[in-house]
């Protein structure tokens, strides 16, 4: 059961493009939602994470525009460099009680130059 | 600081053979995941350890155990490894399990089953 649906699995996008990566969620009981980007043979490094509160967080070129009502949330990635290349999860957990985060399927973002 | 140590980084087994995967973390975190990662899957949790002497089942803990050796260490065993268990498996670790913090993530561990 994958409860966190991502699209699309796979993106292309010009450098200084943006990029738009969308996540939607099954469990309301989600108040949790990280995205943690990914480079070839390493391990997933959380990138920036925004809770159910509010509707828009921005980190530098990076924010995260969040729907509640709609169960979406989206990752959009400004000014697109190369070094952005990566794979991208979403994610959601529940906050209380131990973490689990349910992930994605992944998108690979590459940013051709 | 090495932060989250994985070994090995890769592995060729037989159908049927045993093995243990390593994880070991230096950031004095409490709690400790293991994923499976897949194409198209994502991460999916297989075991995790809140705390010290304490596991618990993800979402696929079927054919794998755990054990939380001590705070630093957390392995995961295959006991009869089986094609289906081909993956790329990851640790991560967590300072502590309550509220939101990050999950620091290992390289990862490439395992083939034939």
């Amino acid at each position: 059961q994958q409860q966190v649906k991502q699209s699309p699995q796979s993106l292309i996008v010009q450098k200084g493009g943006i990029s738009i990566i969308n996540c939607a969620y099954e469990n309301t009981a989600f108040d949790y939602f990280p995205w943690y980007q990914q480079f070839p043979g390493k391990g997933p490094a959380l990138l920036i994470a925004i809770r159910p509160d509010v509707s828009e967080k921005k980190e530098g070129r990076f924010t995260i525009s969040f729907n509640k009502s709609a169960k979406q949330f989206s990752l959009h990635i400004m000014d697109s460099q190369p070094g952005d290349s990566a794979t991208y999860f979403c994610a959601a957990s529940i906050s209380q009680g131990a973490q689990k985060l349910v992930f994605g399927q992944g998108t690979r973002l590459t940013i051709n130059p | 600081n090495a932060g989250v140590t994985q070994t090995p980084k890769f592995q060729v087994l037989k159908t049927g053979q045993s093995m243990t995967l390593q994880c070991a973390q230096d950031m004095n975190h409490n709690s400790m995941y293991w994923y499976r990662q897949d194409p198209g899957m994502g991460l999916r949790l297989i075991y995790y350890s809140a705390s010290e002497g304490t596991t618990d089942k993800g979402e696929v803990p079927n054919g794998y155990n755990v054990s939380r050796l001590n705070k630093r260490e957390f392995s995961l065993r295959l006991e009869s490894a089986a094609p289906s268990q081909t993956s790329v498996y990851f640790c991560a670790s967590l300072e502590r399990t309550m509220g939101n913090q990050p999950q620091h993530f290992g390289d990862g561990t490439r395992l083939s089953i034939l």
